[in-house]
């Protein structure tokens, strides 16, 4: 049973371009949330999607903006970059609200 | 970023110590989950308390409810070398998003 997978495991961007990350949700998981870690800190939550919306958001700008496919995959956009958006990025899948599983993360650099 | 304080920041024990990390909110909680990052990794899952003056045991690992739901704890006994990481809780706020604490960071030393 594959757990939380991620791609690409590292980016790096110049200021201005987008990315785009990907997750896939342990397997029997419908929601996805995203995640933003820096450097020493705890993970800040950005969005959840379950049933292809997002339902909810944290403080993030529109620059950051997210999709769920009908296989409850997740993708997560970024634009604009900048940056002090380099960080770590997870993905963790749930069933409900139980414990969520976090996928290994995707290092964005944004020089 | 909104967080949940979490004290001590950093904590050095020798191998064999125990070890206990706090969490404090200023609201009532409905749940708080704690997660263990391993350096270089991601969090994982440890346990969700929900009840007041919950108490919940792993192997060596103690997880407590306050009984105003305000605040946790995780303490771990004789320590070992496998334990370091950042032990991290999580309350939920709203219906979905969860609010990670600022983490406590562990070192054990051999």
């Amino acid at each position: 049973d594959a757990g939380v997978t991620q791609s690409p495991t590292h980016l790096i961007k110049t200021r201005g371009q987008q990315v785009t990350l990907r997750c896939s949700p342990k397997s029997g998981h419908d929601t996805v949330s995203w995640y933003q870690q820096a450097l020493g800190q705890g993970p800040q939550f950005i969005f959840q999607y379950y049933e292809e919306e997002e339902r909810q958001r944290g403080n993030f700008p529109d620059r950051f903006s997210g999709h769920q496919f009908p296989n409850y995959s997740s993708e997560l956009n970024v634009n604009a970059l900048l940056l002090g958006d380099s960080a770590l990025y997870l993905c963790a899948s749930s069933r409900t609200r139980n414990e969520q599983y976090f996928g290994p993360g995707t290092r964005l650099t944004v020089t | 970023g909104q967080q949940v304080m979490q004290i001590p920041q950093y904590q050095h024990v020798q191998e064999g110590e125990d070890f206990t990390t706090y969490c404090n909110s200023s609201t009532t909680l409905s749940n708080i989950q704690w997660y263990k990052q391993r350096p270089g990794g991601h969090p994982v899952f440890l346990i969700q308390l929900v009840k007041s003056g919950e108490v919940k045991k792993q192997k060596r690992l103690t997880f407590q409810f306050g009984e105003a739901k305000k605040n946790s704890s995780l303490h771990i006994t004789a320590t070992q070398t496998t334990d370091v990481g950042t032990y991290f809780c999580a309350e939920r706020s709203g219906t979905y998003k969860y609010i990670f604490g600022t983490g406590t960071r562990l070192k054990v030393l051999a």
